[in-house]
């Protein structure tokens, strides 16, 4: 158990619909990540939040946001689903140099 | 481009053998590096890593890997695989001040009896 909880650990849901995946990083970590999984691409780093700051920006789509709480969870949201956008979403937490990754969530767009 | 290659996306070893999982990296300098396992339907757990110093490091669950700069490698290395190894098994590195971490492809290892 690293100690990083996500919820909900599956979603199913329509095109066109938006979510909100939930993160609880490891107490004491001030940063989260968030990562896609997917089988065509593997996994890609989407964004990283520190101490409720945006602090670096990957293969982010504008249909998706995140956000960083003064209580240092994380939300990832997700909006005019596609099918593409199935896929396993990681949330990550560090407060130093070592990623400690959540359970994920399983993300099926139907 | 900064990039980790893992040459190899499929391996299948017999249990007991040992193992070696490759990994390359493109980096400017040396980057921080790691190894994670995924087992089916769990998130990433962090096997080992390096930073600097003793280019032998030992990790979790009885794996060790060599840093090699000339080689701008970090192999992962068992020398004897059980079957609960089977999983897919990620080569990263982190750059930059933002802790930028990013990933090889996987690869996905068979253990048979």
């Amino acid at each position: 158990d690293s100690g990083v909880t996500q919820t909900p650990k599956h979603l199913i849901t329509a095109t066109g619909q938006r979510v909100t995946l939930r993160c609880s990083p490891r107490s004491g970590d001030l940063s989260v990540y968030w990562y896609q999984q997917s089988l065509d691409q593997g996994l890609q780093f989407l964004i990283q939040y520190y101490n409720g700051e945006e602090r670096a920006k990957g293969n982010i789509l504008e249909r998706f946001s995140a956000q960083q709480f003064p209580d240092l969870h994380s939300e990832l949201n997700l909006s005019s689903l596609e099918l593409g956008d199935s896929a396993l979403y990681f949330c990550a937490s560090s407060n130093g140099y070592e990623q400690y990754f959540g359970p994920g969530t399983r993300l099926t767009v139907t | 481009a900064q990039s980790v290659t893992q040459p190899d996306i499929h391996i299948t070893v017999s249990e007991g053998a040992s193992l070696e999982l490759r990994c390359n990296y493109s980096y400017g300098a040396t980057p921080y590096l790691f190894w994670y396992v995924q087992s089916p339907g769990q998130g990433l757990q962090l096997l080992l890593k390096y930073f600097s110093g003793d280019t032998l490091v030992q990790g979790i669950k009885g794996f060790e890997a060599e840093f090699k700069r000339s080689q701008s490698s970090f192999n992962l290395r068992k020398p004897s695989v059980h079957w609960s190894d089977a999983a897919e098994y990620f080569c990263a590195f982190l750059t930059g001040g933002y802790q930028k971490v990013t990933f090889g492809i996987g690869t996905k290892l068979q253990v048979i009896p």
